[in-house]
């Protein structure tokens, strides 16, 4: 079964700064992959998703992630981190439908 | 388009007790789903939905069921509550695509069970 490692439970970055959040995944073929950011006392929000092609993906909030099939990373960057980022994000993994793995989740704190 | 929707955003119950959780999407989607988040270890698949009528158990369905008697609805249920229920509730919903099948996520729902 695919699983999820984010090695970064809590991550402190101070605003304009630029920001990388850490994703493995262990799978037997190349999975879906998905980075969710949780503000707090919300739902999950898709950040962005990787299924196939370019491996560099581009997504909403100035956000990007770029797929490593050879590190089996899936690591989420941000040039320029603003004080609204503070959240919880999560790396996802899925083979199907009913069968999308989280990680444990990486919280970022923005220091002004 | 409210997308998902959860009922009710917080309750405490005492152990025993018992509640049902509502989820409602408005997107038509096929598929359904109910996950339970602790602290330190994410998202956890309960139960989730192929479509009406259908129900399958997940990864922690142990104390849970659920029924998808319409399309738009999935209701969890807790029948004699436990403390080790406490937690926050997540449904979402995803449509029926062979790829793109990312998930939408409702609100919570904050579950105290003492």
């Amino acid at each position: 079964a695919q699983s999820v490692t984010q090695p970064d439970i809590h991550i402190t970055v101070s605003e304009g700064a630029s920001l990388e959040l850490r994703c493995n995944y262990s799978y037997g073929a190349t999975p879906y992959l998905f980075w969710y950011v949780q503000s707090p006392g919300q739902g999950l929000q898709l950040l962005l998703k990787y299924f196939s092609g370019d491996t560099l993906v581009q997504g909403i909030k100035g956000f990007e992630a770029e797929f490593k099939r050879s590190q089996s990373s899936f690591n989420l960057r941000k040039p320029s981190v603003h004080w609204s980022d503070a959240a919880e994000y999560f790396c996802a993994v899925g083979a199907g439908h009913n069968d999308m793995r989280f990680g444990a989740g990486t919280r970022l704190t923005v220091k002004p | 388009n409210a997308g998902v929707t959860q009922t009710p955003k917080f309750r405490v119950l005492k152990t025993g007790q018992s509640m049902t959780l509502l989820c409602a999407q408005d997107m038509n989607h096929e598929y359904m789903y109910w996950y339970r988040q602790d602290p330190g270890m994410g998202l956890r698949l309960i139960h989730y939905s192929v479509g009406e009528g259908t129900t399958a158990k997940g990864e922690v369905p142990d104390g849970y069921n659920v029924s998808r008697l319409k399309k738009q609805n999935f209701l969890l249920g807790l029948e004699s509550a436990a403390p080790s229920q406490t937690s926050v509730y997540f449904c979402a919903s995803s449509p029926d695509r062979p790829l793109g099948y990312e998930q939408y996520f409702g609100p919570g729902t904050r579950l105290t069970v003492t």
